[in-house]
């Protein structure tokens, strides 16, 4: 079982380039979730989807943008990356609504912003 | 501002003995609360939760304790053992009828030693 995949694992940029992260999903879950997690913090929400078409904004959204067009797919977008965003960044999903569905992660994605 | 505070950052244990990770929150609206573990390398595992109409819960080695009047929670692993060496995340969310954000702690770095 893949589960949550990630790509890709690493990636260095150069201040105002763009790119975009894919996270792809084989549970068929309906939720979906980015953080990112920086030395000394934990995991902060950057934006989710609660199914295939919907996107909502998390914790600390500025700078990203998502899209979910498939269910299975969550993207997140850089449009123009700032060193501020040199961080580890997570995918996750869950099945269904509620803090009770445990939520599965993905590996990561390291990316250094120069 | 903190809501999940996990004050300790890393802790050594020798094996065999028992580990106590604490979390302490701020938010009384809190409902429902999780512990992840993380490897290097890996994304975060769900452990175990508690709703907080408990104030135990007990998955073999592990057992989570809510104190809702302290606003605290902690987590016990019995015997410890090389493999829960660790990054543990505590976790909270409003529960069901909310926007299913969870809020995380910024971990505690779990040391078993032989």
């Amino acid at each position: 079982n893949a589960g949550v995949t990630q790509t890709p694992k690493f990636r260095v940029l150069k201040t105002g380039q763009s790119m975009t992260l894919l996270c792809a999903q084989d549970m068929n879950h309906e939720y979906m979730y980015w953080y990112r997690q920086d030395p000394g913090m934990g995991l902060r929400l950057i934006h989710y989807s609660v199914g295939e078409g919907t996107t909502a904004k998390g914790e600390v959204p500025d700078g990203y943008n998502v899209s979910r067009l498939k269910k299975q797919n969550f993207l997140l977008g850089l449009e123009s990356a700032a060193p501020s965003q040199t961080s580890v960044y997570f995918c996750a999903s869950s099945p269904n609504r509620g803090p009770n569905q445990p939520q599965h992660f993905g590996d990561g994605t390291r990316l250094s912003i120069l | 501002d903190q809501q999940v505070k996990q004050n300790s950052p890393s802790l050594s244990v020798q094996e065999g003995r028992i580990s106590i990770l604490n979390c302490d929150y701020t938010n009384s609206m809190f409902d429902y609360f999780l512990w992840y573990k993380k490897y290097p390398a890996e994304g975060p595992t769900f452990l175990i939760s508690i709703s907080s109409i408990k104030d135990k819960n007990e998955d073999g080695r592990f057992t989570v304790f809510l104190n809702k009047s302290a606003k605290h929670l902690s987590l016990h692993i019995v015997p410890s053992q090389p493999g829960d060496s660790a990054v543990y995340f505590c976790a909270a969310s409003e529960g069901l009828n909310r926007d299913d954000k969870i809020i995380f702690g910024k971990g505690t770095r779990l040391h078993i030693l032989p």
